[in-house]
């Protein structure tokens, strides 16, 4: 079945530090990808999102690119700020008229001043 | 800008005890979703729905649970007799013809 799988958290970093967080799919056919973001008490925002191979999204500093060889979407920011500190969860959209999201597992990003 | 909107957002009810989740989705979406996350574990889909019927559903989502769109603006997940298991925080989601799904704050559920 379909699935994503994330890298483990949580991820510890200093203000100004470079950010990856890996992602990868599993999928049948061609997904749409996401990434979504939960600040501490809230519900689930999107952050940014791909549709197809090689497109990239971009939001807020971040970025992820569509990499349909290695079947990734990891997400980058060149410089995270405390404000930052969040869990990040990648999910993915079939596009064969399914409208579910698939999640990944989480990844908790914790940004130290 | 619009937001989608859940209540409550705290729930502690008896095991066997019938719950209500309300959720009121953005006034012009037309797709529904809930999803629920226990803790520790991934989001999970549990069913869509659409044109006032279920368009959708996961092994998840049996016979304990039900959906309604009762008057148009609230969006309602009903679990008729919970257990220890459904103990989780659940998502209301929304969107139009297309893949960005707007998610509410979520509503936490703990089955004593």
């Amino acid at each position: 079945g379909d699935s994503v799988t994330q890298m483990e958290g949580p991820v510890t970093l200093s203000e100004e530090a470079f950010l990856t967080i890996n992602c990868t799919y599993t999928a049948t056919g061609y997904p749409s990808l996401f990434w979504y973001v939960q600040y501490p008490g809230e519900g689930l925002q999107l952050l940014l999102k791909a549709t197809k191979a090689d497109d990239k999204g971009s939001n807020k500093g971040f970025e992820a690119t569509y990499r349909k060889e290695t079947t990734s979407f990891h997400l980058e920011k060149g410089s995270v700020q405390v404000s930052d500190s969040a869990v990040y969860f990648c999910a993915l959209i079939l596009d064969t008229g399914r409208r579910a999201l698939t999640f990944g597992s989480g990844t908790r990003l914790q940004v130290q001043p | 800008e619009p937001e989608v909107t859940q209540t409550p957002s705290h729930q502690v009810t008896q095991m066997g005890q019938e719950v209500i989740l309300r959720c009121v989705p953005i006034s012009n979406h037309l797709y529904f979703y809930w999803y629920r996350q226990i803790l520790g574990q991934k989001v999970e889909f549990l069913v869509s729905f659409y044109n006032n019927e279920i368009s959708e559903k996961s092994e998840i989502f049996d016979d304990q649970f039900s959906v309604e769109r009762p008057d148009g603006s609230n969006f309602t997940l009903k679990i008729r007799s919970t257990k220890l298991e459904d103990s989780a925080m659940y998502f209301c989601a929304g969107g139009l013809l297309g893949e960005t799904q707007y998610f509410g704050p979520g509503t936490r559920l703990l089955v004593l």
